[in-house]
């Protein structure tokens, strides 16, 4: 069992820019989720997929924030443009029956 | 008052000291619990489930107090390994998967 991968571990970008994060969740997972992590805010839920399927956004900061779900396998979250404010980490999480299993997160820096 | 509230400490103990956490939840009608670790820049990892009559495994103990509305996390004989920040998990009514609310953790720094 290789865990949840995300995609990339850190990413450095200027504000402006386009951010795509990616994340594989655990094979069999139904369920998948993506966190923001800080220091002031701790981890917050920005939006969740049940079978692919878009149940709860209503996390996602404003609609520079989006993210899709393709395939059972794959998943993105997307910033653009970014700003300096969306630097935090984020995780991406899936379970099954099982409670929830975090991937490594992607450390995101907006200069 | 937040939906789950921890003390943030942080929390210096000594190697073989006891030391406990609470977490407190809003929402009367939650109905799962969980405490997570996470170590310094890595990704929270599930420590155990909190079950209504108590659970324990090993030296970390879990209990749910449904009338004050906290979950407790108390660890014995601590180790230098268990330096992490602790995490409680609280599910809200009707198990809605996406309804994981997760507090903002206790740092726990055990000295030799």
């Amino acid at each position: 069992d290789a865990g949840v991968i995300q995609s990339p571990r850190h990413e450095v970008t200027e504000m402006g820019q386009e951010v795509t994060l990616r994340c594989k969740p655990i094979s069999g997972h139904n369920s998948l989720f993506w966190y923001r992590q800080t220091m002031m805010r701790g981890l917050e839920l920005l939006i969740y997929f049940n079978n692919n399927v878009p149940i709860d956004d209503s996390g996602m900061p404003e609609d520079r924030f989006s993210a899709k779900m393709p395939n059972a396998s794959f998943s993105t979250l997307k910033i653009q443009p970014s700003e300096p404010r969306d630097s935090a980490v984020y995780f991406c999480a899936s379970r099954g029956d099982s409670p929830l299993h975090f991937g490594n997160g992607t450390r995101l820096t907006v200069t | 008052r937040k939906e789950v509230e921890q003390d943030p400490g942080p929390f210096n103990v000594p190697e073989g000291a006891t030391v406990a956490f609470n977490c407190t939840y809003s929402n009367s009608a939650s109905q799962s619990f969980f405490w997570y670790r996470q170590d310094c820049r890595k990704e929270p990892k599930l420590l155990m489930s909190v079950y209504s009559s108590g659970n324990e495994d090993g030296r970390f103990t879990a209990q749910l107090n449904r009338a004050s509305q906290y979950i407790s996390l108390l660890i014995r004989d601590s180790k230098l390994s268990d330096s992490a920040t602790y995490l409680c998990v609280v599910v809200g009514k009707g198990g809605s998967q996406g309804n994981l609310i997760f507090g903002k953790g206790t740092k726990l720094s055990v000295k030799p």
